[in-house]
């Protein structure tokens, strides 16, 4: 089965603190994504990656940043949190194909305060 | 560009009745693939179905079935005899060659009641 893990289930930062968000997938997959979900507004692409240090933004990166060092992990930072930064965080991975089903993590609720 | 609508944003059934969820999609492309995922309140997305745009049979998986029409750009997802485990939101989501990321619909949330 498929695994992908991330750091925390819930979160609790202050305005302007740094915010790490970690992922791990088991699957040996090329490709791994930060999805953002809010009520009404569906998953929307933070960023992803289809390689070791290799990325690209999706739909909202403004405010955010990832990191990709091993195959495996896949962070997205907030270098500085803002409450409209709270959000449900969903971390996916998928082999190399862009069609290829994409796996979900449980999700990071994070709360800004 | 695509687009993804999930026009119901929330359904009530009672337990054992059968309920539909829509999903309406816009694409330009020919070869292009369509997903759904259950959400339970633990928040994981759980992948139910993948299907590409050359395959139009509909699909039926125990309680769960897929009707995909192209002429209709639709792809809706019945369940048959819903149970209370069966309360989630379910998203829609579409994919195409070349585009890594999926375009989701806004999602429908399911209330089963006992």
């Amino acid at each position: 089965d498929v695994k992908v893990t991330q750091s925390s289930r819930y979160l609790v930062k202050r305005t302007g603190e740094k915010v790490f968000l970690e992922c791990v997938q088991d699957m040996d997959h090329e490709n791994m994504f930060w999805y953002r979900q809010d009520p009404g507004l569906g998953l929307r692409l933070i960023y992803f990656s289809y390689d070791v240090k290799m990325k690209e933004k999706g739909d909202i990166p403004e405010g955010y940043s990832v990191s990709r060092e091993k195959k495996e992990r896949f962070s997205l930072i907030l270098e500085s949190a803002s409450t409209n930064q709270t959000s449900m965080y969903l971390c996916a991975s998928s082999q190399r194909q862009g069609t290829d089903t994409q796996y979900f993590g449980p999700g990071t609720r994070l709360t800004v305060l | 560009a695509q687009k993804v609508t999930q026009a119901q944003t929330e359904i009530s059934v009672v337990e054992k009745e059968d309920v539909t969820l829509d999903c309406v999609y816009e694409t330009r492309d020919t070869t292009y693939y369509l997903f759904w995922y259950k959400q339970p309140p633990s928040g994981e997305l759980v992948f139910l179905i993948r299907r590409n745009s050359f395959d139009e049979q509909n699909e039926i998986s125990g309680r769960y079935s897929w009707n995909f029409q192209k002429s209709t750009s639709s792809f809706n997802f019945t369940i048959t005899a819903s149970q209370v485990v069966d309360s989630a939101v379910y998203f829609c989501a579409l994919n195409r060659p070349g585009r890594r990321a999926l375009t989701f619909g806004s999602g429908t949330r399911l209330q089963v009641q006992p």
